[in-house]
């Protein structure tokens, strides 16, 4: 079983749909984040929780919320969407200031 | 300024050379720097991690870490056509009272046979 976990693996969907992506970490870590990597582009962080506490990344367009029930999940809702949203978007966890590691990935399209 | 600056490359080296791959952050107050491996259509994958100034070495890979000058290096040495990648270069920096990982844009190695 790989420490961090992210569902689905692929996802399409149209701009009036409404999807989650979720991520489960079986690492004991405190801190998870939702990280953007579009074609040619860096990686992008989009949101961090950590100890209980949310940061966010103010470029970050509304139509992505996320969702930390506990420190083992999170889940990032999606609602209407773009073309350009399309990307891979990467679940990592870490404890504190130390190493992150990376769930698989979600590739998402838009259509 | 970029928080994390990585030459974007491409970088090409013959197989069994050494690769350098370099990296400069902004933010004085960083404690841990990683390096991180990712092939293409993958996520990324931990190399290396250093939190003091000096070197640590790994098996074929050495990071060099200096403080004073903001800046982290990744030394690849008997370099292998399965190292051809994008290397990331991350830092632990403050965003307001949360320390977040913060990425470099990649250096994309090739390690030609």
């Amino acid at each position: 079983e790989t420490g961090v976990t992210q569902t689905p693996r692929h996802l399409v969907m149209g701009m009036t749909n409404k999807k989650s992506l979720k991520c489960e970490q079986h690492l004991g870590h405190n801190a998870m984040y939702w990280y953007k990597q579009s074609a040619k582009k860096p990686l992008e962080l989009m949101f961090v929780y950590s100890l209980e506490e949310r940061v966010e990344n103010n470029s970050v367009p509304s139509r992505f919320s996320p969702e930390c029930p506990n420190s083992s999940h999170l889940f990032l809702h999606l609602h209407t969407l773009q073309p350009e949203d399309s990307a891979l978007y990467l679940c990592a966890s870490s404890q504190s200031n130390t190493e992150a590691f990376f769930g698989q990935g979600t590739r998402l399209t838009v259509v | 300024q970029k928080e994390v600056e990585q030459n974007s490359g491409p970088l090409s080296v013959p197989e069994g050379a050494i690769a350098s791959l370099n990296c400069t952050y902004s933010d004085r107050v960083s404690q841990s720097f990683f390096w991180y491996r990712q092939y293409s259509g993958k996520s990324p994958e931990l190399i290396m991690s250093i939190y003091s100034n000096g070197d640590k070495e790994d098996g074929r890979f050495t990071a060099q870490l200096n403080k004073a000058s903001q800046y982290v290096s990744l030394l690849i040495r008997d370099s292998q056509p399965s190292d051809s990648a994008t290397y990331l270069c991350a830092v632990n920096a403050a965003k307001g009272s949360a320390r977040q990982l913060t990425f470099g844009s990649g250096t994309q190695l090739t390690v030609l046979p």
